[in-house]
């Protein structure tokens, strides 16, 4: 199993531009997430999804829109990068949220920044 | 409203002394909370989690945490710390949305440095 996986790895946008971060599990797990990273800020939660074709906005969804068209990917889009959308983005998926306990799996990750 | 704070933002240690890694947590129920691990430029990994059962929990590489609620503390502690310890370490509790999820609320993360 690849588990979590996120794509690019990578990027350098200019601002104003549009991109698109790819997460794929294979696990089949209910629940997806996208954070952000920031120095000192720990991980804040932008938007999560409670199964297929549902999302639901996290602590700073602004700038961002998600879509779950299918169970096994999360998508995070970005339709006019700004300077302070750089960060590191996190997806994370969970068997599921309904009850406390599920750990969460996460990818490696995606570098972004913004000119 | 649930929310987790973790004490320090950086501990320094000498390889082979006592790890103690500290996080409060608040909660209006009886929370389930976890610890996570981020080795540089990597994901996260899940250390250990408490679900209501034994207080005393024990995680992988030598970790473990005690859930005391009295104290409203899950502190994550190690009796010998080695080189690769060294890392970045969140505490999270779940709170519950208003739809009926119980969503992950991280700490700001505690950075660990081992000395030689």
């Amino acid at each position: 199993n690849a588990g979590v996986t996120q794509t690019p790895k990578f990027r350098v946008l200019k601002t104003g531009q549009s991109m698109t971060l790819l997460c794929a599990q294979d696990m089949n797990h209910e629940y997806m997430y996208w954070y952000r990273q920031d120095p000192g800020m720990g991980l804040r939660l932008i938007h999560y999804s409670v199964g297929e074709g549902t999302t639901a906005k996290g602590e700073v969804p602004d700038g961002y829109n998600v879509s779950r068209l299918k169970k096994q990917n999360f998508l995070l889009g970005l339709e006019s990068a700004a300077p302070s959308q750089t960060s590191v983005y996190f997806c994370a998926s969970s068997y599921s949220g309904s009850l406390p306990g599920y750990e969460q799996y996460f990818g490696p990750g995606t570098r972004l920044t913004v000119t | 409203a649930q929310s987790v704070t973790q004490l320090d933002s950086h501990v320094s240690v000498s390889e082979g002394t006592p790890v103690l890694l500290r996080c409060n947590y608040s909660s209006s129920y009886s929370p389930s909370l976890f610890w996570y691990v981020q080795h540089p430029n990597k994901g996260l990994q899940l250390l250990l989690k408490y679900t209501s059962a034994a207080t005393l929990v024990k995680g992988i590489n030598g970790f473990e945490a005690e859930f005391k609620k009295s104290e409203t503390s899950f502190h994550l502690t190690k009796p010998s710390a080695h080189m690769s310890d060294a890392a970045e370490y969140f505490c999270v509790v779940t709170r519950d949305s208003s739809g009926g999820s119980y969503i992950p609320t991280f700490g700001r993360g505690t950075s660990l440095i081992v000395h030689p």
